[in-house]
C-alpha cells in the first residue's frame, strides 16, 4: 500500500495550509498524522482521521474521504514549520505504512 | 512523563550485526504494540517491525529474515537484533508505542546506526 504526499507546501503566516495524502480507497482506512521538526522525533498531531491528542492546538484538523486524506493547519504560525507524515495500518500485510512526507515552509 | 530511551547504535561494517535496545519507563512494554521505525538521512519515516502484546511479530519486507524484534518484560525493554547489515540500513532508529495497530503515540529520541566500511 502506497501513500503519496506532495514534497512541499508553502504558506504565509496566518493563512491555511493543506497537506494531502493519497492512497487507494484511503477513505476506508484510519489515517494518522505526525509532525517532525529538524533533529527531533516525530510527534502525533492527528489520529483516527480527525482526533487531536492533548496539547495539540485546535488549528490542526484532518479529513479523509475517497482516495485522499487531508491535514489542515489553520492560522499557520512560524512554529508549524516541519515535515508532516501521514500513516495508515495496512491490514492485508500487517504493516504500518507512512506517507512520503511533506515539508511545510512558512513564508 | 512517558519515556522511551534507545541505545546500541553505532558504526558497523557491512555484513555485521548490532542490537538496539529501547528502555521503557512508566508503562509495561508487554501491554502495548511496540514498533521500530527508521529514518535514513534526508529521507522519510520507514516502519521496520512491530511486536504485538501477545508476542506476534511482523517485519517490513526490506528487513525480514535479517532483523528480529523482541522484548524482555522483566527489564521492560524492547530490542531489535540486526544481522547482515547493509549500507541501506543506515538510519536513525526510533522505538515507538503503538495504540493497537493504528497509530504510534509515544516515540523515543532515536539512535543512529551507520553501516559503512
Amino acid at each position: 500500500y502506497v501513500l503519496t504526499q506532495p514534497p512541499s507546501v508553502s504558506v504565509a503566516p496566518g493563512k491555511t495550509a493543506r497537506i494531502t495524502c493519497g492512497g487507494n480507497n484511503i477513505g476506508a482506512k484510519s489515517v494518522h498524522w505526525y509532525q517532525q521538526k529538524p533533529g527531533q522525533a516525530p510527534v502525533l498531531v492527528i489520529f483516527y482521521d480527525n482526533d487531536r491528542p492533548s496539547g495539540i492546538p485546535e488549528r490542526f484538523s484532518g479529513s479523509n474521504s475517497g482516495n485522499t486524506a487531508t491535514l489542515t493547519i489553520s492560522r499557520v504560525e512560524a512554529g508549524d514549520e516541519a515535515d508532516y507524515y501521514c500513516q495508515v495500518w495496512d491490514s492485508s500485510s500487517d504493516h504500518y505504512v507512512f506517507g512520503t512526507g511533506t515539508t511545510v515552509t512558512v513564508l | 512523563e512517558v519515556q522511551l530511551v534507545e541505545s546500541g547504535g553505532g558504526l558497523v561494517q557491512p555484513g555485521g550485526s548490532l542490537r538496539l535496545s529501547c528502555a521503557v519507563s512508566t508503562f509495561p512494554v508487554s501491554d502495548h504494540y511496540m514498533s521500530w521505525v527508521r529514518q535514513a538521512p534526508g529521507t522519510g519515516l520507514d516502519w521496520v517491525s512491530v511486536i504485538y502484546r501477545g508476542g506476534d511479530t511482523y517485519y517490513a519486507n526490506s528487513v525480514k529474515g535479517r532483523f528480529t524484534i523482541s522484548r524482555d518484560n522483566s527489564k521492560n525493554t524492547l530490542f531489535l537484533q540486526m544481522n547482515s547489515l547493509r549500507a541501506e540500513d543506515t538510519a536513525v532508529y526510533y522505538c515507538a508505542r503503538g495504540v493497537t495497530t493504528s497509530y504510534m503515540d509515544v516515540w523515543g529520541l532515536g539512535t543512529m546506526v551507520a553501516v559503512s566500511s
